[in-house]
């Protein structure tokens, strides 16, 4: 079983639409969660971090955690074509060393 | 301008050239990291270091070596590159279990 899992995709959604990304992880212990954005070709982009229970949101983008499912989410409100990337969740686990485990990531295409 | 500078941004080598990717941060972070990323395999770690003079291997080490005589320096060494280590790698650091950042990448083609 992978440590941070995600759907590779892609997942496509009209202009304008919420764009739905879903992640899940393996240690309960973990403590920290994040959601970078990845352009082709380009380095990863944090847009959301989020480490307690419930929604958080920032602009058109809410994180959602559920650690009883170790489960964590990424919507985007009004998705725009330049949105169309590459998500990469990744979880910091409980153990110490500050260690981030990603997942594969969701490619995201937004169709005009 | 807070970043994270990997240098160079390519790199085309032969079998066994040993290689020094460069690796520098301006944040005064603790902790540095370095990553390969490849498809459908996502980001994995090669080695960390949580301080100076203190490393230890990530998922994927071997074939790699590390240095951290400064705090804001972190080199990736590869003494004896193989084909199976042409990868896109990056450099990030970061505080304590707070978010990283990243550097621009070094796309590394070994022949």
């Amino acid at each position: 079983q992978k440590e941070v899992e995600q759907n590779s995709g892609p997942l496509s959604v009209p202009e304008g639409a919420i764009a739905s990304l879903n992640c899940t992880y393996s240690d309960r212990g973990s403590q920290s969660f994040f959601w970078y954005r990845q352009y082709s070709g380009k380095s990863p982009e944090l847009i959301m971090s989020i480490y307690s229970n419930g929604d958080k949101e920032d602009g058109r983008f809410t994180a959602q955690l559920n650690k009883a499912s170790q489960y964590v989410s990424l919507l985007i409100r009004d998705s725009q074509p330049s949105d169309s990337a590459t998500y990469l969740c990744a979880v910091n686990g409980g153990g110490g060393g500050n260690k981030l485990t990603f997942g594969t990531g969701t490619q995201l295409k937004v169709e005009l | 301008e807070a970043q994270v500078t990997q240098n160079p941004r390519y790199l085309i080598t032969v079998t066994g050239k040993k290689l020094t990717v460069t690796c520098s941060q301006n944040m005064n972070h603790e902790y540095m990291s370095w990553y390969r990323q490849d498809p459908g395999l996502g980001l994995r770690q090669i080695y960390y270091s949580m301080n100076v003079e203190v490393t230890d291997k990530g998922d994927v080490p071997e074939g790699y070596k590390v240095s951290r005589k400064e705090k804001r320096n972190f080199p990736l060494i590869l003494e004896s590159p193989s084909p199976n280590q042409t990868s896109l790698y990056f450099c990030a650091s970061s505080n304590h279990i707070t978010e990283a950042f990243f550097g621009q990448g070094t796309r590394l083609t070994v022949v």
